[in-house]
Order: structure tokens, then sequence, then C-alpha cells
């Protein structure tokens, strides 16, 4: 199984802001992913985290709004840009083991915009 | 573009008893992976079971069992004997993208 951290655990941000959630990872992980959950809301992927590559956005979702960074195998920040209160929800971190292909999600971001 | 559908978003059940949450999907795709998800209040999203499609065999975990009937594009979970530590929120996922929008299981005791 993968451990997963995230930091910040919450924040609170003013509009216009732009606030980088980190997600470490115990182990070496081939991918590595990023959803919104808005409070009592499904999950929705934002993006796939691509080690040495720009990461791969879902349909709605675009670069300048959510940069991604993935330097290595174990590290991925993603960037709320510019933030509305639009933005307020709980940003996941998830990675699947390749062997196995089970998904582990870590403890998630709560991100409140005012 | 695949969907899932998870129609029942709360069910309550006493202790003890079995519960079968109800998910189905669209999909023109033949070989994927299903999954549910837990997440109890406030703690982490955790995986609960998961069932590779070309496995006609239905996935059992303890006392999570899935019923999955491919030609119908239906994934249900069933709980047994359940506890008061299944009270969650469940979610019905197919493969890493598409999730349910979430059944939410409360336990009486």
């Amino acid at each position: 199984s993968a451990v997963i951290s995230q930091k910040p655990s919450r924040d609170i941000c003013q509009r216009g802001t732009s606030l980088t959630i980190q997600c470490q990872v115990d182990s070496q992980v081939t991918m590595m992913f990023w959803y919104r959950q808005q409070p009592g809301q499904s999950l929705t992927l934002i993006a796939t985290a691509n080690q040495g590559s720009e990461a791969t956005y879902e349909s709605g979702f675009v670069i300048d709004k959510f940069p991604i960074s993935r330097p290595n195998l174990t590290f991925s920040t993603l960037t709320v840009s510019n933030m509305s209160p639009e933005d307020s929800s709980i940003y996941l971190c998830s990675v699947i083991d390749r062997d196995t292909y089970e998904q582990y999600f870590g403890p998630g971001t709560r991100l409140t915009v005012t | 573009a695949q969907t899932v559908t998870q129609s029942q978003p709360e069910m309550s059940v006493q202790e003890a008893e079995t519960v079968t949450l109800s998910c189905t999907y669209d999909t023109s795709e033949n070989n994927y992976y299903l999954f549910w998800y837990k997440q109890p209040p406030s703690r982490q999203m955790i995986l609960v079971i998961r069932q590779e499609a070309y496995k006609q065999q239905n996935a059992t975990e303890n006392r999570f069992s899935v019923n999955f009937q491919k030609a119908a594009k239906s994934f249900s979970l069933k709980i047994s004997d359940s506890q008061l530590g299944d009270t969650a929120m469940y979610f019905c996922a197919f493969m890493k993208h598409r999730f349910g929008t979430g059944t939410r299981l409360t336990i009486i005791p």
C-alpha cells in the first residue's frame, strides 16, 4: 500500500491569491492524480500528474488555473491560481499502485476562499 | 463518455443487517476496473473492493461482496453483518476518473 501525505491540511485564502498544495508519497509510483471534491459531492478528476512532462488535464480544467508539477516519482504539487469562492473545495492527491492497480488517496486539503 | 450512477443518495439499516448499494455505469470499453470506496465522516477515502471486468467471479472481501453484471453494466455492493463502523459515504467508481455521486450509509445501533 501507499501512504500519502498532503500539505496544508486546510487553508483559508483570499480571492485572487494562489495556493500550492503538496503531495508526498512514501514509495515511487507511476501514476499520480489530483481530484476535487466539493462539499457533499463526488470526486472530479482534475488532472494526471506526469513525471517529467506536462500534466494531462480533464475537460473543464486548464493548466493556467491549476498548474501541476511532478519533479520525481514521489512528489507532486497542485497550485490553485487566482482563486475565487467557487474554488472552495477539498483537493485530493491520489496514486495507483502499478502492480495491483489499487488506488490510494491522500487525506485531502480543505480550501476555503473568501 | 463513461458515466457512473448511484441511485440511492441515502440509506440506513440496523446493525447486523445486510445492505446492498446499487451502481450502474455506462461504457463502450471491454476491459476495465470498477471500485467501491468508503469515505467515513471527515476521514480519508479508502478502497473497499474492486472488480476486474474480465473476471466473471464476483469479488469478495470479508463482509463486502459485489454483484457484477457486465452485460447489464451493474455493480452493486453488498455489506453483510453491518457494523457501526460501516457508516460512511460510499462511492462507486469506473477506473480512476468516473465516480458516482455517492450513497450515504448510516448503520443504526
